[in-house]
């Protein structure tokens, strides 16, 4: 069975850092683009970052330059490395996972950009 | 960036019901859209994707459509457990975005 488990999350102070973990099993880590995905409390969700199989990483606007997405495939782990945090970035964050793996054809590597499995999310509050 | 719309925000619906959402993406973004369900306390749960594929497990009365830039999620014979918020994604380019959400309500 395929599973992604969040963990690290919980309180910190504004300005603070954080490390989020994801276990992946189930599934060959190590062929797969990785997301995560944060949803603040009542609000929709937002795309965080996403890392290649091969390590390199994108972010959005509202997080670059402060979190760090990096995996470990000999772990089948993902990380967020979250830093200079604000009250803004609290949210449940999630780990997901494309349904297919990764693909390459002519020189050029393919992710699905669309997620499933999810896992249940870690839930970081910034509040001093 | 990406900017996707949804509407409406909610729709109240009884069960039986045909329920329609539109998401609209501020630039082409031919077939790379994505439908998600989520319930409370949930993770979101992929429905469509490449705008009109159908997930694997998910039910036949959820149907998508669209390209470019106008897209839809249409619930035939809305179920008691249907009852939740959908979002549309746009995986076309970075950052990823998604609309707003759209809540379904029992009527």
């Amino acid at each position: 069975e395929v599973q992604l488990l969040e963990s690290g999350g919980g309180l910190v102070q504004p300005g603070g850092s954080l490390r989020l973990s994801c276990s992946a099993s189930g599934f060959t880590f190590s062929s797969y683009a990785m997301s995560w995905v944060r949803q603040a409390p009542g609000m929709g969700l937002e795309w965080v970052s996403a890392i290649s199989p091969g390590g390199s990483p994108d972010y959005a606007d509202s997080v670059k330059g402060r979190f760090m997405i990096s995996r470990d495939n000999s772990k089948n782990t993902l990380y967020l490395q979250m830093s200079s945090l604000r009250a803004e970035d609290t949210a449940v964050y999630y780990c997901a996972r494309p349904p297919r793996p990764t693909y390459c054809s002519g020189g050029s590597c393919y992710s699905d950009g669309w997620f499933d499995p999810w896992g249940r999310g870690t839930l970081v509050t910034v509040s001093s | 960036d990406i900017q996707m719309t949804q509407s409406p925000s909610s729709v109240s619906a009884s069960v039986g019901d045909r329920v329609t959402i539109t998401c609209r993406a501020s630039q082409v973004i031919n077939t790379w859209l994505a439908w998600y369900q989520q319930k409370p306390g949930k993770a979101p749960k992929l429905l469509i994707y490449a705008a009109s594929t159908l997930q694997s497990g998910v039910p036949s009365r959820f149907s998508g459509g669209g390209s470019g830039t106008d897209f839809t999620l249409t619930i035939n014979s809305l179920q008691p457990e249907d009852f939740a918020i959908y979002y549309c994604q746009q995986a076309n380019s970075f950052p990823f975005t998604f609309g707003p959400g759209t809540k379904v309500t029992f009527k």
